[in-house]
């Protein structure tokens, strides 16, 4: 059975800090993984998508890597700023079988980034 | 190009009940599933539908169950409601052919109350 941890469960920096979210899975067999945003009480904003065969992917300040055979995934946000401040979630992609893209979610990150 | 929208926001019911809940795939998607974030978690997979069937179930028991129409909405219902099924519950739509490769998009939720 999969499961996915994410550590730590919160994290409050400075304005400016550059920052590093982890998660990590039990099964490798994935075929990718998957950063989310939630902010309270609203839906899950994809943020990057890694594909199995990748090692990393970058969008503005976020730049997500991934090590498979490890069974783990890091989230850099560079500069951070008020607006970032979420629950950041991770999320694998079960391969083999008849997972039809089923998603298995970390229990988040609580990041509060103050002025 | 509407993203995936889901109806109602919030709601609340009392123990006993029955309730309804509604998405609305992202233009261009066949598939839905839905998750259930408890507070404080990381969302848990419901079920998935494609062609109008369930394609995919997670452990939830029978009191859960779904429908998919020939437009690709779908509905969750919820029989027998206990004050454990409350939390917000997430519509999440992707393509079938990229089902495994492919971003999963999601909705900003709904939030079930059940006193």
């Amino acid at each position: 059975k999969q499961e996915v941890t994410q550590i730590p469960a919160a994290l409050s920096v400075p304005e400016g800090e550059n920052l590093v979210l982890n998660c990590s899975f039990t099964d490798s067999a994935i075929y990718n993984l998957q950063w989310f945003r939630q902010d309270p009480g609203k839906g899950l904003t994809s943020l990057l998508l890694i594909q199995s065969s990748q090692r990393e992917q970058t969008s503005g300040r976020l730049n997500a890597s991934l090590d498979k055979s490890s069974g783990r995934s890091t989230l850099y946000i560079a500069a951070s700023q008020p607006g970032d401040s979420a629950t950041y979630l991770c999320a694998v992609r079960i391969a083999g079988g008849t997972s039809y893209g089923k998603l298995t979610f970390g229990q988040g990150t609580i990041l509060t980034v103050h002025p | 190009d509407a993203g995936v929208t889901q109806s109602p926001t919030h709601l609340i019911k009392t123990r006993g009940q029955q309730v309804t809940l509604r998405c609305s795939p992202k233009s261009g998607h066949d598939t839905v599933s839905w998750y259930q974030q408890a507070l404080g978690q990381g969302p848990q997979f419901i079920f998935q539908y494609y062609e109008e069937e369930e394609r995919q179930r997670g452990n939830f028991p029978d009191r859960f169950s779904g429908h998919q129409f020939p437009n690709y909405s779908s509905e969750l219902n919820v029989n027998a409601l206990l004050l454990g099924d409350s939390a917000l519950y997430l519509c999440a739509s992707s393509l079938m052919e990229r089902t495994n490769t492919g971003e999963l998009f999601f909705g900003e939720g709904s939030r079930l109350t059940v006193l």
